[in-house]
C-alpha cells in the first residue's frame, strides 16, 4: 500500500499570504496524484488532478506540482474560504490511498 | 446537474450487516466508475471500494475485503455497498463518489454508519 505523509498536520496563515502543503508518498505514483479540499459538514471538492491540473471551476491561485514522491499544493494568496483541510489522494497503485490531510487555519 | 444521494446508514451491532445505496442523476451513470470513501467522525478520508462503470471489476482496501461487496444496478442508477461483519472502527459517514474526470469529482453528503453495541 503507498503511504501518503501530509505536512505540516497544521497550517497557519493569515489571508493574503502564500501557503505551501507538501504530500510525500512512501513509493512513485508517477503524476497520479491529486488534491481535495474539505470543509466542515461537506463533502471533499476535487481541486487538482494528474498533479497539476486544476479542475473545472478552481480559481487560478490554486496550483499542484511534482512528480514521483514529492507534491506540492499551493495557494498564491489566501482568500478567507481557503480555510479548511486539505488532503492528497494517489491512483497509481491498487488500494488508493488518501493523505491524513493539513489543516489550513487562520492565524 | 450531477447528483448523488447517499442512504441506508443507521445505527448497527458489531457482527451484524449494513447495505448502503448511492442513487445518481444528472449523467450517464453506465459510463463512470462509482467509489465509497469512509471518514471516521474527525479523522481523514479513507478510500474504501470502487465499481467499474459496468460492474465487471471491483477493487477494496485491505480493511475491508472479504467483509464488504460493491455493486451496481446501471438500470437504476445505483451503486451499494453491501458490509458484512461490521466492526467499530467502520463507523464512520460513507461517501459515494464518481469520477467523470479520472478522479473522484462529484460526492454525495454521505451517511453516518454508526457500529455500536
Amino acid at each position: 500500500e503507498i503511504v501518503l505523509t501530509q505536512s505540516p498536520t497544521t497550517l497557519s496563515l493569515s489571508p493574503g499570504e502564500r501557503a505551501t502543503l507538501s504530500c510525500r508518498a512512501s513509493q512513485s505514483v508517477g503524476n497520479y496524484l491529486a488534491w481535495y479540499q474539505q470543509k466542515p459538514g461537506q463533502a471533499p471538492r476535487l481541486l487538482i488532478y494528474d498533479t497539476s491540473n486544476r479542475a473545472t471551476g478552481i480559481p487560478a491561485r490554486f496550483s499542484g506540482s511534482g512528480s514521483g514522491t514529492d507534491f506540492t499544493l499551493t495557494i498564491s494568496s489566501l482568500e478567507p474560504e481557503d480555510f479548511a483541510v486539505y488532503y492528497c489522494h494517489q491512483r497509481r497503485n491498487w488500494p488508493l490511498t488518501f493523505g491524513g490531510g493539513t489543516k489550513l487555519e487562520i492565524k | 446537474q450531477v447528483q448523488l444521494v447517499e442512504s441506508g446508514g443507521g445505527v448497527v451491532q458489531p457482527g451484524r450487516s449494513l447495505r448502503l445505496s448511492c442513487a445518481a442523476s444528472g449523467f450517464t451513470f453506465s459510463s463512470y466508475d462509482i467509489h465509497w470513501v469512509r471518514q471516521a467522525p474527525g479523522k481523514g478520508l479513507e478510500w474504501v471500494a470502487v465499481i467499474w462503470f459496468d460492474g465487471s471489476k471491483s477493487n477494496y482496501a485491505d480493511s475491508v475485503k472479504g467483509r464488504f461487496t460493491i455493486s451496481r444496478d446501471n438500470s437504476k442508477n445505483t451503486v451499494y455497498l453491501q458490509m458484512n461483519t461490521l466492526r467499530g472502527e467502520d463507523t464512520a459517514v460513507y461517501h459515494c463518489a464518481t469520477e467523470t474526470s479520472g478522479w473522484p469529482d462529484y460526492w454525495g453528503q454521505g451517511t453516518l454508519v454508526t457500529v455500536s453495541s
